[in-house]
């Protein structure tokens, strides 16, 4: 079967430090892969997607930026980060006609 | 592009009540309709779907409508408890290769005791 790993859960990051966050999925190949944030109390925001390896889709301005280095790995970076940046940042996946599946998510503090 | 409006957002019931969630969506070619449910701190979960073939699917205390033609689609929840108490989010998207779903901006349901 299918499964997500998201790291880290929590962080705690002061502004102007980089940020990586890593995704990784296995049990499928070829999945479309997305990056969402999500506000205290607010809906979910999509960041990134990708639809193939080096294949990124950027939905919002901003400093943030992701990669995908390989078939079923996505990272979220920052050079530099914000307080804006705070929130809980999900990963999610779908291949084929399965569902949108997300992972567990990093909850981000900047400080 | 779609767009999806979400109400209420918020809905406080009773124990045993049933609730109901509506979404609209403006994109005629949407064909596919899930609904999340995301507990405090927790990820969106797949609670239940429909595609635009179906108008109405059930699953247990949880079944959701779909009227094409007005373009909105709900979720029904019946004999409702203190644990479906969480955030739930309705999308909508028109499926292909690069899916991106819109989703709705959520509703709190608060069941009380």
């Amino acid at each position: 079967s299918q499964t997500i790993h998201q790291w880290p859960a929590t962080l705690v990051q002061p502004v102007g430090s980089p940020l990586s966050l890593e995704c990784t999925v296995e049990g499928t190949s070829n999945p479309n892969l997305y990056w969402y944030r999500q506000a205290a109390g607010r809906g979910l925001q999509l960041l990134f997607y990708s639809v193939g390896i080096g294949q990124i889709s950027s939905e919002v301005p901003q400093n943030l930026s992701a990669s995908r280095p390989q078939d079923r790995q996505f990272i979220l970076s920052s050079k530099k980060l914000l307080l804006s940046d705070s929130g809980f940042y999900l990963c999610a996946w779908k291949a084929g006609n399965s569902p949108l599946h997300f992972g567990n998510g990093t909850r981000l503090t900047v400080t | 592009g779609e767009n999806v409006e979400q109400h209420p957002s918020t809905l406080s019931v009773q124990e045993g009540d049933s609730a109901v969630i509506k979404c609209t969506y403006s994109d005629s070619a949407s064909n596919y309709f899930p609904w999340y449910k995301q507990e405090l701190g927790k990820r969106p979960q797949l609670i239940i779907d429909i595609r635009s073939n179906v108008g109405e699917k059930k699953d247990q205390r949880i079944a959701v409508t779909l009227n094409k033609t007005a373009k909105h689609f709900s979720l029904h929840i019946t004999e409702t408890q203190p644990e479906d108490s969480a955030v739930y989010f309705c999308a909508a998207s028109s499926g292909g290769g690069s899916y991106i779903p819109t989703f709705g901006r959520g509703t709190s349901l608060i069941v009380h005791p």
